[in-house]
């Protein structure tokens, strides 16, 4: 199993343009979120998803759409880049029976620079 | 007040120390605790999941006091391989999304 795989690794988009991050997971996890991190803030949830067709916005969803027609793969589009996007960027799976949410696995993360 | 506070450190400790770190949470209804460990550049992965009466791993000894809402993380006989960040996690009650506090980093020196 590959787990939950992010491409690309590394992006540096100008100012104004569009771009799509890939995640996909081989889990069969039906949760699935995006999440930025920068430095001293932690992560923070931009989009979820609990299942093919169903999602839902977090913390910070501002300037980022998502979609979820399959189970394996939960792209995050950002529209319009801007520098306040530069950031970490980690897609997670998890099984997630009822409310409750188990382990999150992560993937190895896009490091996105926006000029 | 964030949801989920954590000291940023750093704490510098020798090989063999033991370490403990604590965790606030604001949310006194959340019902899942965990703690993670973030390694320099790395993708956050699962250390422990934290269970109301207290649970531990080899040297790692995780505890939960729900009456003051904090979760400790205690680290014996620290070796060089423990240097990172870790990162409290909770999920509040009624929401499907999991909540990081902003990281502990550890430095584990010879």
């Amino acid at each position: 199993n590959a787990g939950v795989t992010q491409t690309p690794k590394f992006q540096v988009l100008k100012t104004g343009q569009s771009m799509t991050l890939q995640c996909a997971q081989d889990m069969n996890h039906e949760y699935m979120s995006w999440y930025r991190q920068d430095p001293g803030m932690g992560l923070r949830l931009i989009h979820y998803s609990v299942g093919a067709g169903i999602t839902d916005q977090g913390e910070v969803p501002n300037g980022y759409n998502v979609s979820r027609s399959t189970t394996e793969d939960f792209p995050l589009r950002l529209l319009s880049a801007a520098p306040s996007q530069t950031s970490v960027y980690f897609c997670a799976s998890s099984f997630q029976p009822g409310q409750t949410l188990y382990e999150q696995y992560f993937g190895p993360g896009t490091r996105l620079t926006v000029t | 007040r964030k949801e989920v506070e954590q000291d940023p450190g750093p704490f510098n400790v020798p090989e063999g120390a033991t370490v403990a770190f604590n965790c606030t949470y604001s949310n006194s209804a959340s019902q899942s605790f965990f703690w993670y460990r973030q390694d320099c550049r790395k993708e956050p992965k699962l250390l422990m999941s934290v269970y109301s009466s207290g649970n531990e791993d080899g040297r790692f000894t995780a505890q939960l006091n729900r009456a003051s809402q904090y979760i400790s993380l205690l680290i014996r006989d620290s070796k060089l391989s423990d240097s990172a960040t870790y990162l409290c996690v909770v999920n509040p009650t009624g929401r499907r999304a999991l909540t990081f506090g902003s990281g502990t980093r550890l430095q584990v020196q010879p």
